[in-house]
């Protein structure tokens, strides 16, 4: 399996306050990805980047923010967490060839109170 | 950008074999069309690719008509440890990769 991890794991926090989830990859792959996903949505891409400082928006951005200063580290950052951003948050990463996989973390579960 | 349509769920028993389709009318020349799995608490996981015709790998086949408007996952024999979500994902010659609602498949016993 490629090296994905997420951090934290489980994170509960107030309305209001900043959230920061970090994904590191060991990979060298081109490509990162954050997902988050609720019960009956599936998986709905918020960013992703094609590189180093190269983001572009998804389909959910609104409220979130993105950072990848290393090819390895992509961030996730919500400025003010709100209660609908209650979520399990998903990083993925892929090599940008058209047969490549996307590789997956094991989710970040977060709880905006 | 064009979206996958998947059944949104589906059930079988142990044993039979189950083929899921996805409907993806427009994709590109240059799409390859890709089946994760997602169990649940666990990020998906690549199950099989395709472009045309049919692939096959150790757990799954990939049946893709020569119009590549849909395509079929066949998990021959499912057992109860398949029971998961079922996602089919093209590449719209682009990397702003968009999951469809995926199908969720429930095998009895």
């Amino acid at each position: 399996d490629a090296g994905i991890t997420q951090s934290p794991r489980h994170k509960v926090t107030e309305t209001g306050t900043p959230v920061t989830l970090r994904c590191h990859q060991t990979e060298n792959h081109r490509y990162m990805y954050w997902y988050r996903q609720d019960p009956g949505h599936g998986l709905r891409l918020i960013h992703y980047s094609y590189g180093v400082k190269d983001t572009d928006k998804g389909e959910v951005s609104d409220g979130y923010s993105v950072s990848r200063s290393k090819t390895e580290d992509f961030l996730l950052t919500l400025e003010s967490a709100t209660s609908s951003q209650t979520s399990v948050y998903f990083c993925a990463s892929w090599t940008g060839a058209d047969t490549g996989e996307l590789f997956f973390g094991e989710g970040s579960r977060l709880t905006v109170l | 950008l064009a979206k996958t349509t998947q059944p949104i769920s589906m059930d079988s028993y142990e044993g039979q074999e189950v083929n899921i389709t996805c409907s993806h009318n427009n994709i590109a020349t240059n799409d390859y069309i890709t089946w994760y799995q997602q169990f649940p608490s666990q990020g998906p996981r690549f199950i099989i690719q395709g472009y045309k015709t049919k692939v096959t790998n150790e757990v799954a086949s990939l049946f893709i008509p020569a119009d590549r408007k849909s395509s079929t996952l066949s998990l021959p024999r499912v057992s109860l440890s398949d029971t998961a979500v079922y996602y089919c994902l093209v590449g719209y010659n682009t990397d702003k990769l968009i999951f469809g609602t995926g199908t969720r498949l429930q095998v009895f016993p």
